[in-house]
């Protein structure tokens, strides 16, 4: 079955601690996508990519960076975390469009405590 | 501004009776894509049904139906003869551009549903 993995499911990191977040895509799909889900507000887009060592900010960028040196992997990095970056994070991937409707296949997500 | 609204925070259903969750959507762009996911308590994220700006019919997937209505800019989800497994959380989302190009997806804030017996 074709998967996207994040790395943990649950992480608690202290105030100022550098995060990483990892997403592996088992489908050779050039998009992928970092997501924060907050109750109330939907799912907002951090960062996307459309392929290897390419990035482009989505609605939220701000406090966050991400790194995609091989196709397969998209990693979200929060360079100090802050209280306010308490949110569940959800990785996805998509081949291109092309008209045919291809969803995105979402992670399972990462529930990220900041205390 | 908010390019998907979905004004219904949440919703209640019997068992085996059908349900419309509404979703509007905001863009001048004339190729673009409308997209509903579902997302149980589990927490993942299930792709549902797709609608493009240029079909001409609306899209269906077995009891999932999207009511689209260019003019009115609205894609409501329409499930039928729902079932207990159908409460979760509902997630309109957008594409704008053409096809080919990449594209990241505008979600709107979600319905719960809630199934009743």
């Amino acid at each position: 079955d074709v998967k996207v993995t994040q790395s943990s499911r649950y992480l608690v990191k202290r105030t100022g601690e550098k995060v990483f977040l990892e997403c592996v895509q088992d489908m050779d799909h050039e998009n992928m996508f970092w997501y924060r889900q907050d109750p109330g507000l939907g799912l907002r887009l951090i960062y996307f990519s459309y392929d290897v060592k390419m990035k482009e900010k989505g609605d939220i960028p701000e406090g966050y960076s991400v790194s995609r040196e091989k196709k397969e992997r998209f990693s979200l990095i929060l360079e100090s975390a802050s209280t306010n970056q308490t949110s569940m994070y959800l990785c996805a991937s998509s081949p291109p469009d092309r008209g045919q409707g291809y969803g995105y296949t979402f992670g399972s997500g990462t529930r990220l405590t900041v205390v | 501004a908010q390019k998907i609204t979905q004004t219904q925070p949440g919703m209640f259903v019997q068992e085996k009776e059908a349900v419309t969750l509404d979703c509007t959507y905001d863009t001048s762009d004339p190729s673009y894509g409308l997209f509903w996911y579902k997302q149980p308590s589990s927490g993942e994220m299930i792709f549902l049904i797709y609608q493009g700006s240029y079909d001409q019919q609306n899209a269906t997937e077995g009891r999932y139906s999207l009511n689209f209505q260019k003019a009115r800019k609205s894609a409501n989800l329409v499930i039928s003869a729902s079932q207990l497994g159908d409460s979760a959380m509902y997630f309109c989302a957008m594409r704008e551009g053409p096809s080919n190009s990449g594209y990241a997806l505008n979600f709107g804030k979600g319905t719960s549903l809630l199934v009743t017996p």
